[in-house]
């Protein structure tokens, strides 16, 4: 069974400029998230889609980050402008429901703003 | 809502001595507890979970981890550690009503010395 799909691994951009990330989930996972991994810390919740639809996105900076999941499959999370603090691993993650904690993770795409 | 503390930021040990990472939560609500291990340059893999039942619950490559409600503890044991387990483990929480929002901890490195 393939994994979760993440693209690009990494991405090296200057401040104000944009990025975006790309996530493929494992087949038949309705629910898809997208955390936010800063050195040292955590994995922090930044979106949570349920299919189509988007389930928990209190922890987005909504003026600078977008994310969109078309066709309740793959998902497309954007940066612009970026900051440095937004410097980072991006991780996507898919489960097949959102009940039993068992999400699948992508290696991550690491992000480094200058 | 949830909070998750681990206690211990990094854990020197050294091959096949016994080890113990530990984790404590908060929540007004029952609680479903997880543990996920982060090999270097991989993305995060489902090490053992507590949903509900017998409060040891035993995980893959030897781990095991014990529910305690009185003390609002959830620590990862393993009796003899490999030099492959080292890894950066996160403990995670979860409230089982609704669709579920997994909180992270800051995480623990462990390091096994031969």
């Amino acid at each position: 069974e393939a994994g979760v799909a993440q693209s690009p691994r990494y991405k090296i951009i200057e401040k104000r400029q944009s990025v975006a990330f790309w996530c493929n989930p494992i087949s038949g996972h309705a629910t898809l998230y997208w955390y936010q991994q800063i050195l040292g810390q955590g994995p922090k919740l930044l979106i949570q889609f349920q299919n189509n639809g988007v389930v928990d996105d209190s922890q987005l900076p909504k003026d600078r980050f977008s994310a969109e999941r078309l066709k309740g499959v793959d998902s497309t999370l954007k940066i612009q402008p970026a900051k440095l603090e937004d410097s980072a691993v991006y991780l996507c993650a898919s489960s097949f429901d959102s009940f039993t904690g068992e999400l699948f993770f992508g290696e991550g795409s690491r992000l480094t703003v200058l | 809502a949830q909070s998750v503390t681990q206690l211990d930021s990094q854990v020197p040990v050294f091959e096949e001595a016994p080890v113990e990472l530990r984790c404590n939560y908060s929540s007004s609500v029952s609680v479903y507890l997880f543990w996920y291990v982060q090999y270097p340059n991989q993305g995060l893999q489902l090490l053992l979970k507590y949903l509900s039942g017998s409060t040891l619950v035993k995980g893959i490559n030897g781990f095991e981890a014990e529910f305690n409600k009185s003390q609002t503890s959830f620590h990862l044991r393993k009796p003899s550690v490999h030099i492959s387990d080292t890894a950066e483990y996160f403990c995670a929480v979860s409230a089982p009503q609704g669709a579920q929002k997994l909180v992270f901890g800051q995480g623990t490195r462990l390091t096994i010395n031969p």
